[in-house]
Formats: C-alpha cells, sequence, structure tokens
C-alpha cells in the first residue's frame, strides 16, 4: 500500500495564479484533511471531509476550495495563489474522525508564491 | 489557534540519554495524541491517550497524561539518533471532532 500520496511535491506559483494540489489514499479511510505548516506554527487545518461527498471548513479556509472527488481522493484548489499561501501543505487520512482515531500523513507540498 | 504547546522548543542530548517533551493546552479534552516528523516528512502518529488515562507506553515511548494541569508529557527512554525529529501534540478543538489543533512542536536531535 502506498499510504497518502500528494502530487506534485514541489511548486512554484506568481502571484494570482491558481493551482490544484492533490492528495490520494488508498486504505480506505472515510475522512481526508488538508493542513498547511509554516515555520515555528505547527499544523494548521485548512478543510477536512469526513466522508465522501461532504466538506467542512477548518482552522484556516480562506483562499482555498477543496474537493473531495470519490473515497480515495481530496483535492485543494488555490484560485488566485498570495504569497502569504506559502507554505508546505500536507495531506492526511484516518479511519473516521481525527479526535478518536491516528491520521496518515502525505509527504508534503512545498508550494513557494512569488 | 493553537490548542497545544509543547515545552521545550528545542532539546539537544545524547545518544541513551532520556528526553521528556511537555504538552499544555487550553480547554477540556477527550484525547491527546503525539506526533513524530523527521525534517522535511510527513507527521507519523505515535500514541494516542484519553482522558480517562493517566499513562500510557508503547516501546520506548511513555505518554502521561494530566487533565487537572491541563498537560501532558512525552518521554523517549534511551534515546538513538534515529529519534532526532520534531515532536508535535494535537488535540481536538471540541470533543472527538475532526478539528485537531497541532502545537508548535519541539525539535529533539540526539548526538550520537
Amino acid at each position: 500500500n502506498a499510504g497518502v500520496t500528494q502530487t506534485p511535491k514541489f511548486q512554484v506559483l506568481k502571484t494570482g495564479q491558481s493551482m490544484t494540489l492533490q492528495c490520494a489514499q488508498d486504505m480506505n479511510h472515510n475522512s481526508m484533511y488538508w493542513y498547511r505548516q509554516d515555520p515555528g506554527m505547527g499544523l494548521r487545518l485548512i478543510y477536512y471531509s469526513a466522508s465522501e461527498g461532504t466538506t467542512d471548513k477548518g482552522e484556516v479556509p480562506n483562499g482555498y476550495n477543496v474537493s473531495r472527488l470519490n473515497k480515495r481522493e481530496f483535492s485543494l484548489r488555490l484560485e488566485s495563489a498570495a504569497p502569504s499561501q506559502t507554505s508546505v501543505y500536507f495531506c492526511a487520512s484516518s479511519p473516521g474522525t481525527s479526535g478518536r482515531n491516528e491520521q496518515f500523513f502525505g509527504p508534503g507540498t512545498r508550494l513557494t508564491v512569488l | 489557534s493553537q490548542q497545544g504547546e509543547e515545552d521545550p522548543q528545542a532539546l539537544s542530548i545524547q545518544e541513551g540519554e532520556n528526553a521528556t517533551m511537555n504538552c499544555s493546552y487550553k480547554t477540556s479534552i477527550n484525547n491527546l495524541q503525539w506526533y513524530r516528523q523527521n525534517s522535511g516528512r510527513g507527521l507519523v502518529h505515535l500514541i494516542l491517550i484519553r482522558s480517562n488515562e493517566r499513562e500510557k507506553h508503547s516501546g520506548r515511548l511513555r505518554v502521561t497524561l494530566d487533565t487537572s494541569k491541563k498537560s501532558s508529557s512525552l518521554l523517549i527512554t534511551a534515546s538513538r539518533a534515529a529519534d532526532t525529529a520534531s515532536y508535535f501534540c494535537a488535540t481536538p478543538s471540541r470533543a472527538y471532532n475532526n478539528d485537531m489543533r497541532f502545537g508548535a512542536g519541539t525539535r529533539l536531535t540526539v548526538k550520537p
């Protein structure tokens, strides 16, 4: 099993450009998450999807949109990138609610917005 | 806003020594989780301790939870160079929900 995979690994954007970060899991997990990690701040939840067909905002959703394409895939879209969105983005999944279960993390996408 | 805060921010020890990291949080919780992150990698779950548990062990890891003080500690015994990583505590922002809040982490360096 590959676990949680993310593409791309690295990306450089100019301000105002758009892009979609892809995430897939092969563990048949119900819940999926998108986090961003900035230096010295730990991880902050952007959006999550408790089950296929549902999405909810996390702590820092502004400037992002998500799509739970199916049970395996959960994508994060930046419609108009800003320098403040320079960060490392992690996707995660869990069998059920993350408050009850461990989360499995992908390797991350390093995004730089110039 | 962060829920858990780890202390110290950085810790450097020799191989074979024990490493203790602390986590304090602000609101009532049902459980607390610890994760490890090697440089440039994703987080890996270490242990989950529930609010009705005071101590939990997993291999060389020992986690304690004191709900009256709103704090937890992670002890790594007989540390190895491979334990060099950042360690994070995480708590649900509300009871058993999907919004986990992570602290800023403790950066542990184990010197061979």
